[in-house]
């Protein structure tokens, strides 16, 4: 069946550094990808999307870009601040049954000032 | 325009009682979605309802749980005699029409963490 599989965490960076988290997918056809955030004692809010291959997200400074011929959708930003600390999750949502959102683990990201 | 609402947030309960966790769909919305989060692991799908009507149920356990979306009031996980694999954290979402692709996409509460003693 489909499924995600993300970097394990938890990530830490220092304020403005780089940061990538990786995610890869198994799924037939063409999956649409996501990866949502959660704050604590937040619920998961969607931080960007994509449709198809070569399709990039973006949002709040934030990028995925859907590559097909690596099955992958890593996250990344060019410099990360302390207010990004928070959960990342990323999640496909297959071809059948298309409302069942399929997740990764998660990855929790502490950025320390 | 208020979020998804869960209720409680928190949850404790001792083997044997009944859970009821409680999700309010953003106003609009019509069409609810339960996941399951089991400690250091993804959320897992278990039921997606319409306003009166279970369309797929296929990730609930077969034993002990039950949902339901009234046609006045929130949708109600329903977990009878609670045991110690139970403690998890419960998200509901919810959609105006059904979810699929980058249209219509889910929105998430901020989930109610149930403990069983």
């Amino acid at each position: 069946g489909d499924s995600v599989t993300q970097m394990e965490g938890p990530v830490t960076l220092s304020e403005e550094a780089f940061l990538t988290i990786n995610c890869t997918y198994t799924a037939t056809g063409y999956p649409s990808l996501f990866w949502y955030v959660q704050y604590p004692g937040e619920g998961l809010q969607l931080l960007l999307k994509a449709t198809k291959a070569d399709d990039k997200g973006s949002n709040k400074g934030f990028e995925a870009t859907y590559r097909k011929e690596t099955t992958s959708f890593h996250l990344e930003k060019g410099s990360v601040q302390v207010s990004d600390s928070a959960v990342y999750f990323c999640a496909l949502s297959g071809m059948d049954s298309s409302y069942k959102l399929i997740f990764g683990s998660g990855t929790r990201l502490l950025v320390r000032p | 325009n208020a979020g998804v609402m869960q209720n409680p947030r928190h949850l404790v309960r001792r083997r044997g009682q009944e859970a009821r966790l409680r999700c309010s769909p953003m106003k609009g919305h019509s069409h609810v979605y339960w996941y399951r989060q089991l400690p250091e692991e993804g959320l897992k799908f278990m039921v997606y309802l319409q306003k009166e009507n279970i369309i797929d149920e296929s990730g609930m356990p077969k034993e002990r749980f039950s949902a339901e979306f009234p046609k006045e009031g929130p949708s109600i996980l329903r977990i009878q005699q609670v045991v110690r694999g139970d403690s998890a954290a419960y998200f509901c979402a919810s959609s105006p029409l059904r979810a699929g692709g980058t249209k219509n996409i889910q929105y998430f509460g901020a989930g109610t963490r149930l403990s069983v003693l």
